[in-house]
């Protein structure tokens, strides 16, 4: 089975602007996480969807938000841009919602906010 | 704010000699994970240990779990270059709603 597959794996963006990050889960997983990487903050949960329906938020401000279409692949947007924002940004897909059983995580997005 | 806690941040052993990382926490879990990170990349689930189990094996991979003190151990055996990376615990605390919630890792470095 092919991984968990995330586009794109770099982005430079400025301050203001938004992005748009892409998440392909392994095929039949349809819970699909994402999750903030920071050195300062380490790993934090942004949002997890299952089936399409937001299932748990952490606790990020309304400029983050997800969404997960009918196939599983998720996006995830972040608006007005701020610097704080540069991070690696990881997907992680499991066959159960709720982290009940093992995250396949995809290697990553790593954005940059200048 | 992070449940788990590892220790210590950073560890280094030479080639064949044994890794033991501690994850503690502070509320009551549903399981625990741990995970291994290669130089900001994704990561890889190593164990799955429920709250109801003490003791778990992969391969070179021991982990025990107690949670009467709110803590787990990973203890690799035989270690390797290749098991150079950051080791995070993460739990499934049972009141924050079913959100996975990881530890800032142990940096292990294993020199040949």
């Amino acid at each position: 089975k092919a991984g968990v597959t995330q586009t794109p794996r770099y982005l430079i963006k400025t301050r203001g602007q938004q992005v748009t990050l892409s998440c392909s889960p392994i095929s039949g997983h349809r819970s699909v996480s994402w999750y903030q990487q920071t050195p300062g903050q380490g790993l934090q949960f942004l949002f997890e969807y299952f089936s399409e329906t937001q299932r748990n938020k952490g606790n990020f401000p309304g400029r983050f938000s997800g969404r997960q279409f009918s196939n599983s692949r998720s996006e995830m947007n972040v608006s007005t841009l701020e610097l704080g924002d540069s991070a690696l940004y990881l997907c992680a897909s499991s066959l159960v919602a709720g982290g009940s059983s093992e995250q396949f995580f995809g290697p990553g997005t790593r954005l940059t906010v200048l | 704010s992070q449940q788990g806690e590892e220790d210590p941040q950073a560890l280094s052993i030479q080639e064949g000699e044994n890794a033991t990382m501690n994850c503690s926490y502070k509320t009551s879990i549903n399981n625990l994970q741990w995970y291994r990170q290669n130089s900001g990349r994704g990561l890889v689930h190593l164990i799955l240990i429920r709250s109801n189990e003490r003791e778990k094996h992969s391969g070179r991979l021991r982990v025990t779990l107690d949670t009467s003190k709110k803590s787990s151990s990973l203890l690799i055996t035989a270690s390797r270059a290749a098991d150079t990376a950051s080791y995070f615990c993460a739990t499934l605390p049972m009141e924050y709603g079913n959100k996975l919630v990881f530890g800032a890792g142990t940096i292990l470095r294993v020199k040949s």
